[in-house]
């Protein structure tokens, strides 16, 4: 089992929809990153988490550290936000990254 | 502008080939990290520097070695490309462990 799991794999949803990806994890973290990742293979890191809830446009991250979970939300979803995204943690000991597989999001106009 | 630089972005060659995978980034940053990357898989890392002679071997075995002579620079080398060396290959960079991460648009490497 990953340390890391995303869910759901994989997700479609129509222009304008609430989006919601999560994540689970089981070791403990000193942060967690959420990160896009496009096609063309390129990575952009959207946010650090370590606790609390954090906000950058249309996007919404949360993290609830007792329960080892956190939740990326899009609101209003359009077609760019198609990719992939990933959620990572790193934990307490370490500076290295443990990834999850990825939420390949599709948004239909 | 403060960015974080690979190339070749696609690389297709022949088994045995020696091949260096350049990444620079401009922001002194003094941690850098080589990923890889299957399709549809998640990342692993390979290789990782806290600076200026200084690697180590990350969490999936490589054959391949990383040096870091300049803070900026950071090549990876695969001294005879093998196909199962096929794979996407993604360097990132950070001021920090508590600092975000930088990622290149990463390298496609196809071995034939």
């Amino acid at each position: 089992k990953n340390e890391v799991e995303q869910s759901p794999q994989n997700l479609t949803a129509q222009e304008g929809e609430f989006i919601t990806i999560n994540c689970s994890y089981s070791v403990g973290i000193s942060a967690l990153h959420w990160l896009q990742q496009h096609p063309g293979g390129g990575i952009v890191s959207l946010f650090m988490l370590s606790s609390g809830k954090k906000k950058h446009g249309r996007l919404i991250a949360t993290i609830n550290i007792q329960e080892k979970h956190s939740s990326l939300h899009i609101t209003a979803s359009h077609p760019r936000d198609s990719a992939v995204y990933i959620c990572a943690v790193r934990s307490g000991g370490s500076e290295k990254l443990v990834f999850g597989k990825g939420t390949k999001l599709t948004v239909n106009p | 502008e403060a960015d974080i630089y690979q190339t070749p972005r696609y690389l297709v060659i022949g088994t045995g080939k020696k091949i260096t995978l350049e990444c620079s980034q401009t922001m002194g940053h003094d941690k850098m990290y080589w990923y890889q990357q299957d399709p549809g898989m998640e990342l692993h890392l390979i290789h990782y520097s806290y600076g200026v002679n200084s690697t180590e071997k990350g969490d999936l075995s490589s054959e391949s070695t990383v040096s870091r002579i300049r803070t900026e620079h950071f090549p990876l080398t695969l001294e005879s490309a093998r196909p199962s060396h096929t794979s996407q290959y993604l360097c990132a960079s950070s001021w920090a462990t508590w600092d975000g991460y930088t990622f290149g648009s990463g390298t496609r490497l196809t071995v034939v």
